[in-house]
């Protein structure tokens, strides 16, 4: 298995407070994901990062930030949690950004916004 | 990357061979075609990918039509552990994002 962790796997936080959520590999890729997954929704892809200090918007990336300081860290942050945000939030890793390249994915970490 | 076509749902039984549809006519001459799957609580798991030829691994096969505007999904022996959603995916050339759509829901009947 890939060498993936989120961190916290589940969080309930209030409305208005800020909120980071972690995404750890052990795997050196390149390329590292957040998404968000909603009932009737899928996946949607909040942002990217194609290296250290390199990071792009995804489709629903407003109300959220990310970092990425180290090769193996990326960092998803809410700044001021809305009730929208309540969802189940993936990362994934990429060695390449190329079709040919398969995504590895975390075990989700579960966001309630009360 | 292309927009793939999939049932919402299938059903099999448990011990037969399982063949998930996935059709994809727009598909560009340099897309691979990526299979995902979700099992409950769980993030996405990938599966297989191919690009002309049929592909095998321990998990499934791939079968890609001639024309690659479709493809199927394979599982050789049903088990209720395959009870998941599964995702068929475009990806080409410089795909940053790998774009998820609903999937079909695969049941396992015991």
């Amino acid at each position: 298995d890939a060498g993936i962790t989120q961190s916290p796997r589940h969080k309930v936080t209030e409305t208005g407070t800020p909120v980071t959520l972690r995404c750890h590999q052990t795997e050196n890729h390149r390329y590292m994901y957040w998404y968000r997954q909603d009932p009737g929704h899928g996946l949607r892809l909040i942002h990217y990062s194609y290296g250290v200090k390199d990071t792009d918007k995804g489709e629903v990336s407003d109300g959220y930030s990310v970092s990425r300081s180290k090769t193996e860290d990326f960092l998803l942050t809410l700044e001021s949690a809305t009730s929208s945000q309540t969802s189940v939030y993936f990362c994934a890793i990429r060695s390449l950004d190329r079709g040919g390249t398969e995504a590895f994915f975390g075990q989700g970490t579960r966001l309630t916004v009360v | 990357d292309a927009k793939t076509t999939q049932p919402n749902s299938m059903e099999s039984n448990e011990e037969e061979p399982v063949h998930l549809p996935c059709n994809h006519s727009t598909i560009s001459g340099t897309d691979y075609i990526h299979w995902y799957r979700q099992l409950p609580s769980q993030g996405p798991e990938y599966v297989i990918h191919g690009l002309t030829s049929n592909v095998n691994n321990r998990m499934a096969s791939l079968a890609i039509a001639e024309d690659r505007k479709s493809s199927t999904l394979i599982l050789h022996r049903a088990t209720l552990r395959d009870a998941a959603v599964y995702y068929c995916i475009t990806a080409g050339a410089g795909s940053y994002q790998l774009t998820f759509g609903k999937g079909t829901k695969l049941s396992v009947i015991p």
